[in-house]
């Protein structure tokens, strides 16, 4: 079964609004990542977030991460039209592998 | 200067026959791995190796035989191809042999499409 589930599945939002997805695990995890695919592209690391924190900036991304609630969210402040793409979670509660979601689709309206 | 490639990006094929996809990665990571993803995105690891070395393997029917001739080097051979083998497949790696606050890198995927 898959470790990570995003939500909502896809996303529409107008050019300099903030974007805001969620993502929820079922077992104990080490680190959570998130990444983005472009259409017709491969996964592209965006940010790691370990288990002892709990927020993390990078750039114009937040990510939060609730260990008692086994989720975390991804916060895209001020979006641009080349943030259009599909979003993931993905963790690391076993030491070789990660569990990916079914990931966000997010849509960004010039 | 592309660190993980593979080859073809797109393949139609017909049900039955045999096909093989290559990666190659120039990172000088330890670890690579092949992952499927379906038409509803749903993202699946199949194997892993390390140093050569397989260390996952996900259930995945025995017609798909992933080969590692040296670490650099992952290849994903597909026997009797089904219908339900259509997805996109990705080859990654990642440095180390723990996947614990490592990043993976992606390859472009590979189409693959049976009729």
């Amino acid at each position: 079964s898959q470790q990570g589930e995003e939500d909502p599945q896809a996303l529409s939002i107008q050019e300099g609004e903030n974007a805001t997805m969620n993502c929820s695990y079922k077992t104990s995890i080490n680190n959570l990542q998130w990444y983005r695919q472009n259409s017709g592209r491969g996964l592209v690391h965006l940010i790691l977030i370990r288990s002892n924190e709990r927020e993390k900036h990078s750039g114009r991304l937040r990510v939060t991460l609730d260990t008692s609630k086994k989720s975390s969210s991804l916060l895209i402040t001020a979006s641009r039209a080349a943030d259009t793409a599909s979003y993931f979670c993905a963790t690391d509660g076993n030491d070789y592998k990660l569990s990916f979601g079914a990931g966000t689709t997010v849509t960004v309206r010039a | 200067d592309t660190a993980v490639s593979q080859t073809p990006k797109y393949l139609v094929t017909q049900m039955g026959n045999d096909k093989s996809i290559k990666c190659e990665q120039n990172l000088g990571h330890d670890t690579m791995y092949w992952y499927k993803q379906d038409s509803k995105k749903f993202l699946k690891i199949m194997f892993s190796y390390n140093n050569k070395e397989l260390i996952i393997n996900e259930t995945v029917p025995n017609r798909f035989s992933p080969k590692s001739p040296d670490k650099a080097h992952l290849n994903l051979h597909i026997n009797s191809l089904e219908l339900g083998d259509s997805a996109v497949y990705f080859c990654a790696s990642s440095p180390g042999q723990r996947i614990s606050g490592n990043t993976i890198y992606f390859g472009e995927g590979s189409w693959l499409t049976v009729v």
